[in-house]
């Protein structure tokens, strides 16, 4: 079993659309939880960290669930631009473990 | 200028040649990464630094070597290439005390493309 497993899709959705993407764990002590972005063949960037209470920047909202070892990633009114790779990343003392990434292409 | 930079950006060579890949930072930080990403799949971290004195093996070390040269940079020598070490390899820094929300945050070079024929 991979420490880190992700829906790997592809999700195609319309714009407008909610699309949620899902993320589990193994390692139970692993200390912080990341979403990044990836295009097409490039550098991942950082998207959100994910905490416990939930965060939300805009369209995104990130959740972490510890009990259950779960990640999740929403995206709402989704946008031609959020094309791309979503990739979960857990990380445990300084060393980040990625999933293989989830393909969303928003479609109009 | 980019924070994170690699060289070569691309590579094309042949099998059993010795490839030197070579990244260099601005940020300051101490923790120095090389991944490799091959088609569909995540990352997988090869080789990982957290100072100048410290390497560890990551996840895929055979077949690689990597020096510490300094703070600012961390170089990735294939020692003798073969063509399933063809892939997409990224490198990266981070820092444990990026503050509220950055802690351990990976902040990515361009990546460097290489074919072993």
């Amino acid at each position: 079993r991979k420490e880190v497993e992700q829906d790997p899709g592809p999700f195609n959705v319309p714009e407008g659309a909610t699309v949620a993407f899902n993320c589990t764990y193994s390692n139970s002590a692993s200390q912080s939880f990341f979403w990044y972005r990836q295009d097409c063949r490039k550098e991942p960037k950082l998207l959100m960290s994910v905490y416990s209470s939930g965060n939300e920047d805009g369209r995104f909202t990130a959740q972490l669930n510890r009990a259950s070892q779960y990640i999740s990633l929403l995206i709402r009114d989704s946008k031609l631009s959020d094309s791309a790779t979503y990739l979960c990343v857990v990380n445990n003392a300084g060393k980040s473990t990625f999933g293989d990434g989830t393909t969303l292409t928003v479609k109009p | 200028d980019a924070d994170v930079t690699q060289t070569p950006r691309n590579r094309i060579t042949k099998t059993g040649k010795r490839i030197m890949l070579e990244c260099s930072q601005t940020k300051g930080h101490d923790r120095m990464y090389w991944y490799r990403q091959d088609p569909g799949l995540g990352l997988r971290l090869i080789y990982y630094s957290f100072d100048v004195k410290d390497i560890n093996k990551g996840e895929i070390s055979d077949g690689y070597s990597v020096s510490r040269q300094a703070q600012a940079k961390f170089s990735l020598s294939l020692e003798s290439a073969i063509p399933n070490q063809t892939a997409l390899y990224f490198c990266a820094t981070s820092d444990p005390g990026g503050g509220a929300g950055r802690a351990d945050t990976q902040y990515f070079g361009p990546g460097t493309r290489l074919t072993v024929l």
